[in-house]
C-alpha cells in the first residue's frame, strides 16, 4: 500500500497569510494527487485533483504542485474561510490513502 | 444537482450487521463508480470500498472491512449500499458514500455521512 505523510499536522496562520502543506508519497504515484478540505461537521470537499487541476467552483488561492512523491498546495492568501482541515489523497491504485490531515487555525 | 444521501446508520453491539444506503441524484448514476469513506471520531479519513460503474462487477476492499463488509449497487434505483457484517468497536465512524475512486481521480461529491456506533 503506498503510504502518504502530510506535514506539518497542524499550523496557525493569519488571515492574508500564504498557507504552504506537503505530502509525501511512500513511492512515485506521478500527477495522481488530490487535495480536500473538510470543516467542522462537515464533509470533505475535493479541491484539486491531478496535483494541480483546480476543481469547479474553488477559489484561485488554492492551488496544488508537484509529481512523483512531493506534492504541496498552497493558500495564497488565507481568508477567514479557509480554517479548516486539508487532506491528501492517493489516486493512482487501490487501496485509495489519505495523509493524515493538516490543521489550519487562526493565530 | 449532484446530491448523495445515506441512511440506514445507528447504534449496533459488536458482531452484529447494518447496511448502509446511499441514495444518488442529479447525474447518471450507473455511469460512476462509487465508494465508502469513513472517519473514526476524531480521526482522519480511511477509504473503505469501490464498486465499478455499470454492472459493478469490480469491487475493492480495504484490508480492514474485506472479509465483513460487501459493497453493491442498484442502478435503476440510483442507489449505493454497504452491507456492514461482524461489526467491531473500531469500525464506529462516520461514513460517507462518495462519487468517484481512481477512474475519476478521488471523489467529489461526497454524501454528508452516516453515523455508525458499534458498541455493548
Amino acid at each position: 500500500d503506498i503510504q502518504m505523510t502530510q506535514s506539518p499536522s497542524s499550523l496557525s496562520a493569519s488571515v492574508g497569510d500564504r498557507v504552504t502543506i506537503t505530502c509525501r508519497a511512500s513511492q512515485d504515484i506521478r500527477n495522481n494527487l488530490g487535495w480536500y478540505q473538510q470543516k467542522p461537521g462537515k464533509a470533505p470537499k475535493r479541491l484539486i485533483y491531478t496535483a494541480s487541476s483546480l476543481q469547479s467552483g474553488v477559489p484561485s488561492r488554492f492551488s496544488g504542485s508537484g509529481s512523483g512523491t512531493e506534492f504541496t498546495l498552497t493558500i495564497s492568501s488565507l481568508q477567514p474561510e479557509d480554517f479548516a482541515t486539508y487532506y491528501c489523497l492517493q489516486h493512482i491504485n487501490y487501496p485509495l490513502t489519505f495523509g493524515g490531515g493538516t490543521k489550519v487555525e487562526i493565530k | 444537482e449532484v446530491q448523495l444521501l445515506e441512511s440506514g446508520g445507528g447504534l449496533v453491539q459488536p458482531g452484529g450487521s447494518l447496511r448502509l444506503s446511499c441514495a444518488a441524484s442529479g447525474f447518471t448514476f450507473s455511469s460512476y463508480a462509487m465508494s465508502w469513506v469513513r472517519q473514526a471520531p476524531g480521526k482522519g479519513l480511511e477509504w473503505v470500498s469501490v464498486i465499478s460503474s455499470s454492472s459493478g462487477i469490480t469491487t475493492y476492499y480495504a484490508d480492514s472491512v474485506r472479509g465483513r463488509f460487501t459493497i453493491s449497487r442498484d442502478n435503476s434505483n440510483n442507489t449505493l449500499f454497504l452491507q456492514m457484517n461482524s461489526l467491531r468497536v473500531d469500525d464506529t465512524a462516520i461514513y460517507y458514500c462518495a462519487r468517484g475512486g481512481v477512474s475519476r481521480a478521488g471523489f467529489d461529491p461526497w454524501g454528508q455521512g452516516i453515523l455508525v456506533s458499534v458498541s455493548s
